[in-house]
C-alpha cells in the first residue's frame, strides 16, 4: 500500500542553522502539507501546496519557513534559522481527494 | 474561523468499559468535513473516519462508532468494550473546504488499564 515518507526522522540542530525536512508523498496525490507537533500539544497546520504554489498558509509560516516540490517526488520544508521553538515533530500529509489526508510518520526536530 | 474543542484532556477506563470522547466544533461554512486521527505512543497519524456536514448519518465500524449532530456542532467518538491497545491520543479535526488544511483539536490522551 502507497505511504507518504518522510526522512530524516530525527534532525538535531544549532540554533540559527537551516534545516530541510523531506517528504515523499504518495506518487498519484496533487495536495500536499505540512503540519507540525509541538510536544504533548496539539497537530497545527503550516502550509498546503498544489499546482506548484503555496495554498494556504497558517500565521505559524513566517518568512522562516519555505516549501519546494523540487522534482516532482521530492516535498521539502525548509527553515532557514531555526529557534528553539522550532522543535516539534513536523507532518507531511498528501491527497488525491478529499476522503482523508495520508500523514507520513513525521520528523522529529530538536533545536539546541 | 474554524475551530475545534475537546474538553476531555485525559481520560482513564479499566479494559472492557465504554468510552465516550467529545468533539464540538465551530464553523461558519455550511460544507465541513470532520475526521478523527488516532496518535499511538508511537507518535504517528492513524486516520479513523472521515464525516461530510450533509451527512450525518452515525456510523459503526467494529468497536467504533461514531455520532454526528449538526444541531449540537459535536461529533463524537466511542469505542465500545475498550482493550489497552486503544491507549493513545486522539485527535478530531476540521476542514471547511475540500482540500482545505485540517484544523485539530487539542486532543483526548485514552488510557486503558488492564
Amino acid at each position: 500500500e502507497p505511504e507518504v515518507t518522510q526522512t530524516p526522522s530525527h534532525q538535531v540542530t544549532q540554533m540559527g542553522q537551516e534545516v530541510i525536512l523531506r517528504c515523499v508523498p504518495i506518487s498519484n496525490h496533487l495536495y500536499f502539507y505540512w503540519y507540525r507537533q509541538i510536544l504533548g500539544q496539539k497537530v497545527e497546520f503550516l502550509v498546503s501546496f498544489y499546482n506548484n504554489e503555496i495554498s494556504e498558509k497558517s500565521e505559524i509560516f513566517d518568512d522562516q519557513f519555505s516549501v519546494e516540490r523540487p522534482d516532482g517526488s521530492n516535498f521539502t520544508l525548509k527553515i532557514r534559522s531555526t529557534k528553539l521553538e522550532d522543535s516539534a515533530m513536523y507532518f507531511c500529509a498528501s491527497t488525491l481527494s478529499y476522503n482523508e489526508q495520508f500523514f507520513g510518520p513525521g520528523t522529529r526536530l530538536t533545536v539546541l | 474561523a474554524q475551530k475545534v474543542t475537546q474538553a476531555q484532556t485525559e481520560i482513564s477506563v479499566v479494559e472492557k468499559e465504554d468510552v465516550t470522547l467529545d468533539c464540538v466544533y465551530e464553523t461558519r461554512d455550511t460544507t465541513y468535513y470532520l475526521f478523527w486521527y488516532k496518535q499511538p505512543p508511537s507518535g504517528e497519524l492513524v486516520f479513523l473516519i472521515r464525516r461530510n456536514s450533509f451527512d450525518e448519518q452515525n456510523e459503526i465500524s467494529g468497536r467504533y462508532s461514531w455520532n454526528f449532530q449538526k444541531s449540537t456542532s459535536s461529533f463524537n467518538f466511542t469505542i465500545t468494550a475498550s482493550q489497552v491497545v486503544d491507549s493513545a491520543v486522539y485527535f478530531c479535526a476540521l476542514s471547511e473546504r475540500e482540500y482545505n488544511d485540517m484544523r485539530f483539536g487539542a486532543g483526548t490522551r485514552l488510557t486503558v488499564k488492564p
